[in-house]
């Protein structure tokens, strides 16, 4: 079981805006900020956001990130066929002296 | 171009030991803080432990504690996982990846920017 919660799956027509939640505690999300990965089939994970809704150079704009208390959430606008992927919500979180923890993930499917 | 390549990954027996490396290049090493992620096969990803900058602080997630050693040599732009005591839990696929900021807690900016492909390493007799 994740320490980071969330739903397993999400899905959406071309074109839609998808949300995908994260949920945490106060020893991560409460206190730290958020990533998020995104995992295309057969490749490496890729940074989507980072410090909670800061995008990196390249990554774009359709992609958003927020994050409220101890839960967060990705947002995708203008869903495309290339965004069915696996993401991942991840946090420091600084209960056992220290440890970074990821969420379970979302699979994405555009249908 | 700014690349990580692990290597080090084998079928090894279960009680066994292996030794992963991450040659690192084009950015500089030793500003960065470096991490293993593993994902075993068809889960999610795995936190397995952090290396600062300098190596001043290095962490790991519990499972691991006491079995294995992150470490890093700035004069080679290289990163190590070694791997003791190695159980059918450990299979999975150990990703190289390099973090936003130079320290493992405490920095706002941080997220793993930079992913190696990834290294195999199977456990099983």
């Amino acid at each position: 079981q994740s320490v980071l919660t969330q739903p397993p799956s999400a899905s959406g027509t071309p074109g839609q805006r998808v949300t995908i939640s994260c949920s945490g505690s106060s020893s991560n999300l409460r206190s730290n900020t958020v990533n998020w990965y995104q995992q295309l089939p057969g490749a490496a994970p890729k940074l989507l956001i980072y410090y909670n809704d800061q995008r990196p150079s390249g990554v774009p704009d359709r992609f958003s990130g927020s994050k409220s208390g101890t839960s967060a959430s990705l947002a995708i606008s203008g869903l495309q066929s290339e965004d069915e992927a696996d993401y991942y919500c991840a946090a420091w979180d600084d209960s056992l002296n220290g440890r970074w923890v990821f969420g379970g993930g979302t699979k994405l499917t555009v249908l | 171009e700014v690349q990580l390549v692990e290597s080090g990954g084998d079928l090894v027996q279960p009680g066994r030991s292996l030794r992963l490396s991450c040659a690192a290049s084009g950015f500089i090493f030793d500003d960065y803080a470096m991490h293993w992620v593993r994902q075993a096969p068809g889960k999610g990803l795995e936190w397995v432990s952090g290396i600062s900058w300098n190596s001043g602080s290095v962490a790991y997630v519990d499972s691991v504690k006491g079995r294995f050693t992150i470490s890093r040599d700035n004069a080679k732009n290289s990163l190590y996982l070694q791997m003791n005591s190695l159980g059918a839990e450990d299979t999975a696929l150990y990703f190289c990846t390099k973090d936003r900021v130079a320290t493992i807690a405490g920095d706002y900016y941080c997220g793993l920017d930079v992913w190696g492909q990834g290294t195999t390493v199977t456990v099983s007799s």
